[in-house]
């Protein structure tokens, strides 16, 4: 694929709502980033995969938040229960898996939770 | 806790002008410096990167200028463009492997023709 890519754009849910938010990274790309931003400001790091291990998750602000990425490609987040303030953009990136390589960013789901 | 503070929050300049976007921050675990460019709708592209070991780096009309001791970076657009109004961020990471990038609030810019 050209970039990366990320379903839905768009997704409403109420509140208590489960809702899951699909990246499919860049071919080849061995390293997948999940980053969060909010109106207004930078993204925020939520999760990164090298291959299919979540290496890091330190930015996952609770258990309502899990990711996964089975088979060290497409990347799923999940989001259980839902709360307003989970409305966001969440971004996907993806690098080579090189130390210090390029993130390439995809456009975005925008969440909105009522 | 903030740990990239960038400045302006937004920025006007006419077109052929020079804004200058600064950031400051405080990790100095830090090695590596990227900008982001962001439109709206769009997620955020790279536009130029600089590591601490050079004090200056230019690619087309855009330059970052780095002050080590004062833990201090700026992004410089030359000839400004209306095409150029867009948000932009500056972020910095530890490098390596894993290099979780940790991003300044952004700066709209406003390039008037």
């Amino acid at each position: 694929g050209a970039g990366v890519s990320q379903t839905p754009s768009n997704k409403v849910t109420e509140k208590g709502k489960y809702v899951e938010l699909r990246c499919d990274p860049i071919s080849g790309h061995t390293a997948l980033y999940w980053y969060r931003q909010s109106l207004g400001q930078g993204p925020e790091f939520l999760i990164y995969f090298q291959g299919t291990g979540a290496a890091d998750d330190s930015g996952l602000p609770n258990d309502r938040f899990f990711a996964v990425r089975p088979e060290g490609s497409v990347s799923t987040l999940k989001i259980q229960r839902t709360e307003r303030g989970d409305s966001a953009v969440y971004l996907c990136a993806s690098s080579l898996g090189l130390a210090g390589g390029t993130q390439y960013f995809g456009p975005g789901t925008r969440l909105t939770v009522l | 806790q903030q740990q990239v503070k960038q400045s302006p929050q937004s920025l006007i300049v006419q077109k052929g002008g020079i804004p200058i976007i600064n950031c400051a921050y405080e990790n100095t675990a830090f090695d590596y410096f990227p900008w982001y460019q962001q439109f709206p709708g769009k997620g955020p592209a790279l536009l130029i990167a600089i590591r601490p070991d050079v004090s200056e780096k230019k690619e087309g009309r855009f330059t970052i200028s780095f002050n080590k001791s004062a833990k201090q970076f700026s992004l410089h657009i030359m000839d400004s463009q209306p095409g150029d109004s867009a948000t932009y961020f500056c972020a910095a990471s530890k490098g390596g492997y894993g290099n979780k990038l940790v991003f300044g609030a952004g700066t709209i810019l406003r390039v008037k023709s």
